[in-house]
C-alpha cells in the first residue's frame, strides 16, 4: 500500500486560510470516509484532529475542518495563527483492515 | 484521564531485538485495538500494525509482517511491539496509539503514546 500523496509543504500569514490536500486512491480515500487528521510540533507526539472525513474530536479548534472530493481528502485551516505551525499526516482506511498514512506537509505561518 | 506511557529509549545492535512496551490506564483495555506507528529521525509517520487485546487478533502492515510481532497482556493493560532482526533503517520512534472506536475498529488514533526512540548501531 503506497503512502498518500501530500504536498511537502504550505504556508500562510496569520488570519488566512491554506488547505492541505491528500491524495489517494479509488481503493482507499475514494472508497471509504475514515480518513483522520493529525498535527505534530517538532519533537512532540502527533495528535488527532480529525476523523471521519469532516468531524472534530471534543477539544479542536473548529479552525481545522476537513472535507473529501473523489479520490482527495482536504484539511483546511482557517484564521491561521502562529501555534498551527506544524507538520500535519493525512490517514486512511486501506483494503484489509489496514491504513496508511500521507507523507507529512510542513506548515510554514509567514 | 486515558493515557499511554512507553517504555524508555534503546539501544540494539545490528540484528538483534527490541521489545517496546506501552502500559494503558484509564480506560477499558480490551475495549480498544491498539496501533504501532513508526516515524523515522526527519521522516513521516508509517503504521505498522495493530491488534485487538480481545482476542489477540493481529494485522501488519505488509512492510514489518516478517519482522515484527505484537502481543498483548490483559491482566497488565500492557501492549507490546517487538521487532526483530534489526537494521539501521530500523532507527526510529515508535508509537503506540489507541483506535478510537470502542468495541470497533475505527481507524483511527485518538490517544498515542509519549514514543520511544529506538537506536540501532553498532
Amino acid at each position: 500500500q503506497s503512502a498518500l500523496t501530500q504536498p511537502a509543504s504550505v504556508s500562510g500569514s496569520p488570519g488566512q486560510s491554506i488547505t492541505i490536500s491528500c491524495t489517494g486512491t479509488s481503493t482507499d480515500v475514494g472508497s471509504y470516509n475514515l480518513v483522520s487528521w493529525y498535527q505534530q510540533h517538532p519533537g512532540k507526539v502527533p495528535k488527532f484532529i480529525i476523523y471521519e472525513v469532516t468531524k472534530r474530536p471534543s477539544g479542536v479548534s473548529n479552525r481545522f475542518s476537513g472535507s473529501k472530493s473523489g479520490n482527495t481528502a482536504s484539511l483546511t485551516i482557517s484564521g491561521l495563527q502562529a501555534e498551527d505551525e506544524a507538520d500535519y499526516y493525512c490517514c486512511t482506511y486501506a483494503p484489509s483492515n489496514t491504513l496508511v498514512f500521507g507523507g507529512g506537509t510542513k506548515l510554514t505561518v509567514l | 484521564q486515558v493515557q499511554l506511557v512507553q517504555s524508555g529509549a534503546e539501544l540494539k545492535k545490528p540484528g538483534a531485538s527490541v521489545r517496546v512496551s506501552c502500559k494503558t490506564s484509564g480506560y477499558t483495555f480490551t475495549g480498544h485495538y491498539m496501533h504501532w506507528v513508526r516515524q523515522a529521525p526527519g521522516q513521516g509517520l508509517e503504521w505498522m500494525g495493530w491488534i485487538n487485546p480481545k482476542n489477540g487478533d493481529t494485522k501488519y502492515a505488509q512492510n514489518f509482517q516478517a519482522s515484527v510481532t505484537m502481543t498483548t497482556d490483559a491482566s497488565s493493560r500492557t501492549a507490546y511491539m517487538e521487532v526483530n532482526r534489526l537494521t539501521s533503517d530500523d532507527t526510529a520512534m515508535y508509537y503506540c496509539a489507541r483506535d478510537g472506536g470502542p468495541d470497533f475498529w475505527s481507524g483511527w488514533c485518538d490517544i498515542w503514546g509519549q514514543g520511544t526512540l529506538v537506536t540501532v548501531s553498532s
